[in-house]
């Protein structure tokens, strides 16, 4: 079945540091791929996405590209702050089915100073 | 909007007592789900609705477990008995549609103890 496999964290950096987080997914069909960003004691909120391949998502100095090929939709970003530090969700919504999103496991991010 | 609304924020309770978590959804969105968070399983769905109506309720862990939406603007997740085993944080959140392109909006949380 449709599933997303994101890295495991937790990733520390210092500040100014690039960033990137992998994402990749097995589905059929064409999903939407979104990245969803949990600050601490705060829900969940949409960061960016993407709704068919070679598409770029961006947002707040992140970026992800839906790359087909290689089923994947990995999250960069070239500097980032302490402020970034929060748990990066990948997730993506399925074509077939009457629930459709499937998120990852989550990934933590700590920016250092 | 004041995006989705939950309450209580925080709840401690002793484990046998009834736990009722409460959402209020964004107004217009279609769809309502609950979903909850532990550090060992991750985020997990346990139930969503369509239009008040429950759709999917295979991720409800056992009986205890209970959701009601009476009306567009307010749902309800019960757990009767509570047990230690439920402690984590239960999110709510809502979309104009199930799936496709859209956006999901979640509430803040509510953050469950049971002693």
């Amino acid at each position: 079945g449709d599933s997303v496999t994101q890295m495991e964290g937790p990733v520390t950096l210092s500040e100014e540091a690039f960033l990137t987080i992998n994402c990749t997914y097995t589905a059929t069909g064409y999903p939407s791929l979104f990245w969803y960003v949990q600050y601490p004691g705060e829900g969940l909120q949409l960061l960016l996405k993407a709704t068919k391949a070679d598409d770029k998502g961006s947002n707040k100095g992140f970026e992800a590209t839906y790359r087909k090929e290689t089923t994947s939709f990995h999250l960069e970003k070239g500097s980032v702050q302490v402020s970034d530090s929060a748990v990066y969700f990948c997730a993506l919504t399925r074509t077939s089915g009457t629930y459709k999103y499937i998120f990852g496991t989550g990934t933590r991010l700590k920016v250092l100073a | 909007d004041a995006g989705v609304i939950q309450s209580p924020r925080h709840e401690v309770t002793e484990m046998g007592q009834e736990v009722t978590l409460r959402c209020k959804p964004i107004s217009g969105h279609d769809y309502l789900f609950w979903y909850r968070q532990t550090m060992m399983r991750g985020l997990e769905l346990l139930i969503y609705f369509n239009n008040n109506v429950p759709i999917d309720d295979s991720g409800m862990p056992e009986d205890r477990f209970s959701a009601k939406m009476p009306n567009a603007s307010f749902s309800t997740l019960k757990i009767q008995p509570s047990e230690p085993r439920d402690s984590a944080v239960y999110f709510c959140a809502s979309s104009l549609t199930s799936g496709g392109t859209d956006t999901q909006y979640f509430g803040p949380g509510t953050r469950l103890t049971v002693l």
